[in-house]
């Protein structure tokens, strides 16, 4: 899995599996997680946020759970398509201190999915 | 990208000279930030601003101003450019909800 601020994992998977991706946060004070997609040479692109107060929520084949307790974060992707090829990175905003409201972000994951 | 573009989207200048790149939205967002993307460091922020002429440092701000003298421009300025400034920039938006949408981003070579 990722993790913020360090090495770039990949993920490889057939068409039609779910995938998950991870992520851990380190900031136990962020109140509010995002999940962004980044195809090469594009823009990252927002998935799906939750915030603190949750630990699930889904969207349109997507859903985002989070763990407080672990401070974890993960992606979860049905029926990965070969679109959903990409780098994917979580962010993580911070909710107190001088740094409010910056977001800080992962590295991110690299999702491989095959035909 | 959600009314956002950068330009130019591709550079290649000189180590010394002055370079601005250039942030435009049609989304009248309050929050506007200059991000620099490098392989092992993913996304850092350079400056980010809070609304005309409010603007403040972000983590790799040495080397780099900003300017907003219009809810839809934030530029950023490389005052001499460096080698090190070799990247991909990406300006971001968001209002008081908290996401941030991207732009296309620019890549910036330095030689």
């Amino acid at each position: 899995g990722e993790s913020v601020g360090l090495h770039l994992p990949t993920l490889s998977v057939q068409e039609g599996d779910n995938s998950i991706i991870n992520c851990a946060y380190s900031n136990s004070a962020s109140d509010y997680f995002i999940w962004y997609k980044q195809e090469s040479g594009k823009g990252p692109q927002f998935i799906i946020d939750i915030r603190s107060n949750m630990d699930k929520r889904q969207g349109q084949r997507v859903t985002v759970l989070l763990n407080k307790t672990v401070k974890h974060l993960s992606l979860q992707i049905a029926a990965t398509q070969p679109g959903d090829s990409a780098v994917y990175f979580c962010a993580e905003r911070n909710a107190g201190g001088t740094s409010y409201g910056k977001l800080t972000f992962g590295q991110g994951t690299i999702l491989t999915v095959h035909p | 990208d959600a009314g956002i573009t950068q330009s130019p989207r591709h550079k290649v200048t000189e180590t010394g000279t002055p370079v601005t790149l250039r942030c435009h939205q049609t989304e009248n967002h309050r929050y506007m930030y200059w991000y620099r993307q490098d392989p092992g460091h993913g996304l850092r922020l350079i400056h980010y601003s809070y609304g005309v002429k409010d603007t403040d440092k972000g983590e790799v701000s040495d080397g780099y101003s900003v300017s907003r003298s219009k809810t839809e421009d934030f530029l950023l300025t490389l005052e001499s450019a460096t080698s090190s400034q070799t990247s991909v920039y990406f300006c971001a938006i968001s209002d008081e909800r908290y996401e941030q949408y991207f732009g296309p981003g620019t890549r910036l070579t330095v030689t």
